[in-house]
């Protein structure tokens, strides 16, 4: 789905770097998601904005930071991680209208927190 | 009680049979179903989406969903070695922006 696109697709840090994931979409939708995927474990949703607006902050802690300065464009700010952050991050967009909303999600970065 | 429950497999089915996914949700109200798929390494794509009781078909994928007993199935027919991926039922919250999706099924098609 070109429609999300995501950067950078790979990431390794250390637990002292400070660095941001991007995300884009191109569907003119309203509503922005970040989501964590770690093996074996369902998709976590992290944070979602509507509208520029954090509408939802699914108790995560503080050293994942997102922004979202408008409707199409999504950041995670992230700082101090822990070795169990390594995890798939995704970020997804719908159009939300109330009960028929569908996500498209974009392809993901891998990171690694040694 | 999960609020989206899937069946982890894995589930192997022979190449050209049916395939038969079921997820159950806790939520009575939810209002819209969506299945996707996540080939490994990769991003989830939608397949499917169903917000009616009944049965939805687009080609060799069917959707079932029976919100009186709180369940929606994917049936694919057909079954392709292209199809061996894991699959994700979501469910949509009442009143919330957001989706729950269970643990997803893996789906081997042997050929």
């Amino acid at each position: 789905e070109t429609g999300v696109t995501q950067t950078p697709r790979h990431l390794v840090m250390g637990m002292t770097n400070k660095k941001s994931l991007k995300c884009e979409q191109h569907l003119g939708h309203n509503a922005m998601y970040w989501y964590k995927q770690s093996a074996k474990k369902p998709l976590e949703l992290m944070f979602v904005y509507n509208f520029k607006e954090q509408t939802e902050n699914n108790s995560v802690p503080s050293r994942f930071s997102p922004e979202c300065p408008n409707s199409s464009h999504l950041f995670l700010h992230l700082h101090t991680l822990q070795p169990e952050d390594s995890a798939l991050y995704l970020c997804a967009s719908s159009r939300w209208t109330s009960g028929e909303e569908t996500q498209y999600f974009g392809p993901g970065t891998r990171l690694l927190v040694l | 009680q999960k609020e989206v429950e899937q069946n982890s497999g894995p589930l192997s089915v022979p190449e050209g049979a049916i395939a038969s996914l079921n997820c159950t949700y806790s939520d009575r109200v939810s209002q819209s179903f969506f299945w996707y798929r996540q080939y490994s390494g990769k991003s989830p794509e939608l397949i499917m989406s169903i917000y009616s009781n009944g049965d939805k078909e687009d080609g060799r994928f069917t959707a079932q969903l029976n919100k009186a007993s709180q369940y929606v199935s994917l049936l694919i027919r057909d079954s392709q070695p292209s199809d061996s991926a894991t699959y994700l039922c979501a469910v949509n919250i009442q009143g919330a922006q957001k989706l729950v999706f269970g643990q997803g099924t893996r789906l081997t098609i042997n050929p």
